[in-house]
């Protein structure tokens, strides 16, 4: 089946570290690709939506200039957290449909657990 | 935009009992319902769907049903067992270009 590779799956580093995130998509283009955060306890909440070729679109309340994204290819997207502090700790992960007809599964990575010292 | 409500938050259930898990969106225009199981420290794992032309859909111990008119759908886990501790969401999508809306969540615990 589809499979969406993610890396890294831990990072722990200093504050104002800036920290990339890659996912790939295996065996299929990823036109879309979404970017989800999850708090501890909580629920995924989007971040941003990624389109190859053009500019991301983010969520309300989440700045561009702090979480950079970047879909330059049709199996690649990246998300930089720029200048990293303890508050952007989080378990990160990006997810893509397979295709934009609706009623699909769409194919999350294994995520990304971001400690900021 | 879409708003998804889910309760429990928290549900504790004697192994071998059944547990139902509730979701209301609020996006008529939703047309994809998924739910996931997701373990500490990994990424959901799909466990049923239901697309919005179908009432029911059972898969062994798990069953989801949807009511449109009502905008709600909902998770039935039989015969529950240890290993089905774990959080559960529900999320609903509106097309397949579009993200999904998660809920907030709900911890089951089957106590054995």
């Amino acid at each position: 089946g589809a499979v969406v590779s993610q890396h890294p799956s831990w990072v722990i580093c200093k504050s104002g570290t800036s920290v990339k995130i890659e996912c790939r998509s295996l065996d299929f283009q990823a036109t879309t690709m979404f970017w989800y955060r999850q708090f501890p306890k909580q629920s995924l909440m989007l971040m941003a939506t990624s389109n190859e070729g053009s500019k991301a679109t983010y969520e309300q309340g989440v700045e561009k200039d702090k979480f950079l994204i970047n879909h330059a290819s049709l199996t690649l997207s990246t998300l930089t957290v720029t200048s990293a502090h303890p508050e952007d700790s989080s378990f990160y992960i990006c997810s893509a449909p397979t295709t934009v007809a609706s009623n699909q599964p769409q194919h999350f990575g294994d995520g990304t657990r971001l400690s900021i010292l | 935009g879409e708003n998804v409500e889910q309760h429990p938050s928290t549900l504790s259930v004697q192994e071998g009992d059944s547990a139902v898990i509730k979701c209301t969106y609020s996006d008529s225009a939703s047309n994809y319902f998924p739910w996931y199981k997701q373990e500490l420290g990994k990424r959901p794992q799909l466990i049923i769907d239901i697309r919005s032309n179908v009432g029911e859909k059972k898969d062994q111990r798990i069953a989801v049903t949807l009511n449109k008119t009502a905008k709600h759908f909902s998770l039935h886990i039989t015969e529950t067992q240890p290993e089905d501790s774990a959080v559960y969401f529900c999320a609903a999508q509106h097309s397949g270009n579009t993200p999904l809306v998660f809920g907030k969540g709900t911890r089951l615990s089957v106590i054995a």
